[in-house]
Formats: structure tokens, sequence, C-alpha cells
């Protein structure tokens, strides 16, 4: 099955900082899904990004399918962005997408 | 909030018990996937439900069993419960591709 990496696999920041969030995957994909983990266990989405750039208020995603990666991108982080952020992008004709291992992300005040 | 319902929350049960989780899907959506994530995991994908049917299967023993209802509410079932088996059991209702997640069932086994 694909294969997805995630770096880094731990962030901090203090709050007001921007960072980037990487995801390889290693088969051509035909949708992936950004997800925000809260420090209660909720995935919440935070894009559904098959390709090309899509922006929400201070996140932003890119999906470069031909070159098997995304990347999300925080600008001005704040303590609430804090949690576990996950891609998932789904190969072939599956309707499953595989997780990665995330990127633990604490933001200080 | 994504629409998609889980219960119980929280859950204790003993190894060798059986466990019954349950999930209501968001409106619309005729296709439930469940998860299993371990402390500092990803969700691993158990199986996945369509229109009532399995619709693939991950990497997970039989004695992980579901159902889908004819409202698309599912259930996840865990006969012969081990240690092992202590995560949280998340599940996703879809219409397509696009998953969204209930809150999540936190299952202990002692």
């Amino acid at each position: 099955g694909i294969q997805v990496e995630q770096s880094p696999p731990d962030l901090i920041l203090q709050e007001g900082a921007n960072s980037t969030l990487r995801c390889n995957f290693s088969d051509s994909v035909n949708n992936l899904q950004w997800f925000h983990q809260n420090p209660w266990g909720q995935l919440i989405n935070l894009f559904y990004i098959p390709s090309g750039t899509k922006q929400n208020g201070r996140l932003s995603a890119t999906t470069v399918a031909t070159e098997r990666y995304s990347l999300l991108y925080i600008s001005s982080s704040q303590t609430t962005d804090s949690g576990v952020y996950f891609c998932a992008p789904l190969s072939g004709g599956s309707y499953i997408p595989t997780f990665g291992r995330g990127t633990s992300l604490i933001v200080h005040p | 909030e994504t629409g998609v319902t889980q219960s119980p929350t929280h859950l204790i049960k003993t190894r060798g018990q059986q466990v019954t989780l349950r999930c209501s899907s968001q409106s619309g959506h005729n296709t439930v996937s469940w998860y299993q994530q371990a402390l500092g995991q990803g969700p691993q994908f158990i199986f996945q439900y369509y229109r009532e049917e399995e619709n693939g299967r991950g990497n997970f023993p039989p004695r992980f069993s579901g159902l889908q209802f004819p409202n698309y509410s599912s259930e996840l079932n865990v006969n012969a419960l081990e240690l092992d088996d202590s995560a949280l059991y998340l599940c996703a209702s879809s219409s397509q591709y696009e998953q969204y997640f209930g809150p999540g069932t936190r299952l202990t086994v002692t």
C-alpha cells in the first residue's frame, strides 16, 4: 500500500510564528485530506486537496501530486493550533485514506 | 461539528470480554469507516461499510466485526478483548472521498 511520511514529527513554536508541515507519499493519489486532531482526540477537517492550492484563513495547503507531496502552511500561529496534524492521501481507486504518523505541534503563548 | 456521533465516549472492559461501539453517520452519507488509533500513532483502518456491505478491510483479525444498518449507522464489535485493543476508536462517514470523523470512543482494556 501507499506509504506516507510526515515531517517534522514534532514542532514547538511561539505564538505568532509561521510554519510549514510536509507530507510525502509513495504512490500517485487521487485525493488527499489534511486533519487537525485536537487534544480531546477529535479529527477536524482542514483541507480536501487532491492538487493545487487552497487557503482558509491563516491556513493554506498545496498538493503537487506529480511530485508526490503536500504542504500545510500555518501563519501567525495561535495556542489553539496546538495538536497533531495528519495528512491522509487516497491512492488509485480507493475510498480509504492512509494516515501518516502526524506532526505534533505545540504553540506556546 | 461534523454531524457524526459516537457512543459511548469512554469504556473500560476486562480482557476476554466483548464490546460494541456505535456510530451515527452524517446526514446524506452512505459510507462508514472505522479506525483504531493507538497512543502516538495515526489512525489505522479497520474496515469500511457502503450501503450495508463491507467494502474493504484493513489488517485486523476476524474478532473485529461490524454492521451497517439501513439508516447507515454502524456498529463495531470486538470479541475476546486483549490489552492491546486499548485505543481510541474513530468512525468516519463519507459520501464520496472526503471523510468526516466523529469524536471517538476511548476503550481501555484491563
